[in-house]
């Protein structure tokens, strides 16, 4: 139980467009789903917290303007990057914590974004 | 504000010894405390999650303790094997906040 998803695994765009990743809980039901970008060797860094049927919370230092968060369904968050450049590209990671278990998570497969 | 520290960043021993992570961190408030590992280009995967009120937690070869007073935890590994080898991430969560503090890291390879 508690299996996250995410498509697509990895995505290749060009600069200046826009691109979409979803992130599913599959056997369980998201109040909160969670969205981290993941440098080369570096740590996750969280960048925005989701909650249906609400805005999503970013966290100091992320445009939410460049990164569209929906959470339109307790089982499907997504995340698009806008108008993306070279520096968008990352490893994102969405996360789901299960009602009432708020307090943990559950970690997708990740999205390799590499924008040319 | 909390932070997460994993000491050493990086971690080479031969195949069968036993091994010990270290996590420290800031703000001994904690909810609860979990360890990760994760595998080149992927995402994590939960190995054990220890609650405030808990010592440590056991599930297979590994076992994860937590001194909450002293804001430290370790994961400790026994009888390594070569598919041991992956980053092992600490992460905290704080009373009334859902968020997960995420420790630096610590890069293991187990020597065949």
């Amino acid at each position: 139980g508690a299996v996250v998803s995410q498509h697509p695994s990895w995505v290749i765009c060009k600069s200046g467009t826009s691109v979409k990743i979803e992130c599913r809980s599959l056997d369980f039901q998201a109040t909160t789903m969670f969205w981290y970008r993941q440098f080369p060797k570096q740590s996750l860094m969280l960048m925005a917290t989701s909650n249906e049927g609400s805005k999503a919370t970013y966290e100091q230092g992320v445009e939410k303007d460049k990164f569209l968060i929906n959470h339109a369904s307790l089982t499907l968050s997504t995340l698009t990057v806008t108008s993306a450049h070279p520096e968008d590209s990352s490893f994102y990671i969405c996360s789901a914590a299960p009602h009432p278990r708020y307090n943990e998570q559950f970690f997708g497969p990740g999205t390799r974004l590499t924008v040319l | 504000k909390q932070e997460v520290t994993q000491i050493p960043a990086a971690l080479s021993v031969p195949e069968g010894e036993n091994l010990v992570l270290n996590c420290s961190f800031t703000d001994s408030a904690i909810y609860n405390l979990q360890w990760f590992r994760q595998d080149p280009g992927k995402g994590l995967t939960s190995l054990l999650l220890i609650q405030s009120s808990q010592r440590e937690q056991t599930s297979g070869r590994l076992n994860a303790s937590l001194d909450k007073s002293s804001g430290r935890s370790t994961l400790y590994i026994a009888a390594s094997q070569p598919g041991d080898s992956a980053t092992y991430l600490c992460a905290v969560t704080n009373f009334g906040n859902e968020k997960l503090t995420f420790g630096t890291g610590t890069r293991l390879t187990i020597i065949p």
